[in-house]
């Protein structure tokens, strides 16, 4: 199967300016999330939709970052105004829920390789 | 609010079995450990899970005590291309409950050496 798309792959902005990143989830995956990756750190949950609606986004700074997934498919993680603290990884990941028989416990997670912002 | 403890870096030889443990003292009845690996520059990827005692697959195994509180990821005759940071998470089984738990620690980083 196709693995999760993101774009674009690097993205270089001043401080104060917007920045909009793309997720393609895994076809058929009903649940979406948006993680960011600081260097050195593991990956932050920032939000997390199941279809169209949103789960949990305790952890994502409404003051300046929005998310939104659309006919619970793509989704977009903007950042609007940039800070030089959010020079990180966000990181796209999907799961579907576990299938019987499989002997899956939970939902497994399938990240897309990420977009890498540096703010200037 | 099961916390994971790992250790932040360990190294090995090509061809050494590699274990690390994660400690998660307040795991849940219903949690499950599931484990991830992440190469550089590319999203973290799904290695293995599991509720109690021994799991394997052909990456790696995943042992787990009777009271549950740690785990240990076992990666057999490792090579160069498993040098890699392993996270440990405990989730439970309806995801769209996990909240907090859905972030992962800093992992272990673990370097292979020739």
């Amino acid at each position: 199967e196709a693995g999760v798309a993101q774009s674009p792959r690097y993205k270089i902005i001043e401080k104060r300016q917007s920045v909009a990143f793309w997720c393609n989830p895994i076809s058929g995956h009903a649940t979406l999330y948006w993680y960011q990756q600081i260097l050195g750190q593991g990956p932050k949950l920032l939000i997390q939709f199941q279809n169209n609606g949103v789960v949990d986004d305790s952890q994502l700074p409404k003051d300046r970052f929005s998310a939104e997934r659309l006919k619970g498919v793509d989704s977009t993680l903007k950042i609007q105004p940039a800070k030089l603290e959010d020079s990180a990884v966000y990181l796209c990941a999907s799961s579907r829920l576990p299938r019987q028989g499989t002997g899956d416990l939970g939902e497994k997670l399938f990240f897309g390789s990420g977009t890498q912002l540096s703010v200037l | 609010l099961a916390k994971t403890t790992q250790p932040i870096s360990m190294d090995s030889y090509e061809g050494q079995e590699v274990n690390i443990t994660c400690s998660h003292n307040n795991i849940a009845t219903n949690d499950y450990i599931t484990w991830y690996q992440q190469f550089p520059s590319q999203g973290p990827r799904f290695i293995i899970q599991g509720y109690k005692t021994k799991v394997t697959n052909e990456v790696a195994s995943l042992f787990i005590p009777a009271d549950r509180k740690s785990s240990t990821l076992s990666l057999p005759r490792v090579s160069l291309s498993d040098t890699a940071v392993y996270y440990c998470l405990v989730l439970p089984p309806m995801i769209k409950a996990a909240g907090n738990k859905l972030t992962f620690g800093g992992g272990t980083r673990v370097l292979v050496k020739p």
